[in-house]
């Protein structure tokens, strides 16, 4: 069976600070991670993707995450956040790109 | 192009009726999914249409859930009677050749049964 938790279901963080929302996810299958955000009133669109090759994935907004086999990690890391990163971020796993298990979701506040 | 699409954005029904939801997927995306979020817990996942064929409906709740998809472009899912525990957000996604392993999700349809 696959799970996906994600620790944190808040996440408060000025804004220029760093920021990492933590996802693990329990699999004995190999499996493909994914990273979704969803804006307020808008729906879930795709920051990145883990399918295969180097474990470091860049996406979208300047976001990037680290597939760690060993720990069955998948943390989304940026630098440097924005106001407009207010959002609510979900962890995802799949394998076989059909049926996706996601996390319960962080809800990230960035302050001004 | 355009995104998968849902209608209606909201609704608010009264325990015992009758809500149809309707998804239209990027065109030429020949598989469709429906999840739900009840509030406060993970997105799960409902069912999968390949064209017009159910593909996978092990996630459907129970038999007060009719989805279909006939001639294979949009879908609707229709919750007859609803109850409250149906209250959450119902999102489609659609997935194509050239997306890969990608889904792309709606805006959702935001349910309240009261």
């Amino acid at each position: 069976a696959q799970s996906v938790t994600q620790l944190d279901s808040q996440v408060p963080v000025f804004e220029e600070a760093p920021v990492e929302l933590r996802c693990n996810y329990s699999s004995s299958v190999s499996v493909y991670l994914f990273w979704y955000v969803q804006y307020p009133n808008q729906g879930l669109q795709l920051l990145l993707k883990y399918l295969s090759g180097s474990t470091l994935v860049k996406g979208i907004n300047g976001f990037e995450a680290e597939f760690n086999k060993s720990q069955t990690s998948f943390h989304l890391r940026k630098p440097s956040v924005h106001i407009s990163d207010t959002a609510e971020y979900f962890c995802a796993v799949s394998f076989t790109g059909n049926q996706f298990y996601f996390g319960t979701g962080t809800s990230l506040t960035v302050i001004p | 192009e355009a995104g998968v699409t849902q209608f209606p954005s909201h609704s608010v029904i009264e325990k015992g009726q009758t809500v149809t939801l309707r998804c239209d997927p990027i065109s030429g995306h020949d598989n469709l999914y429906w999840y739900r979020r009840v509030m406060g817990k993970e997105i799960k996942f409902l069912l999968h249409f390949v064209k017009e064929s159910k593909q996978d409906e092990s996630g459907m709740p129970n038999n007060r859930f009719l989805a279909e998809r006939t001639g294979g472009t949009y879908s609707t899912l229709k919750v007859q009677p609803a109850e409250l525990e149906d209250s959450g957000v119902y999102f489609c996604a659609s997935r194509g050749r050239s997306s890969g392993n990608t889904i792309y999700f709606g805006e959702g349809s935001w349910l309240t049964v009261v």
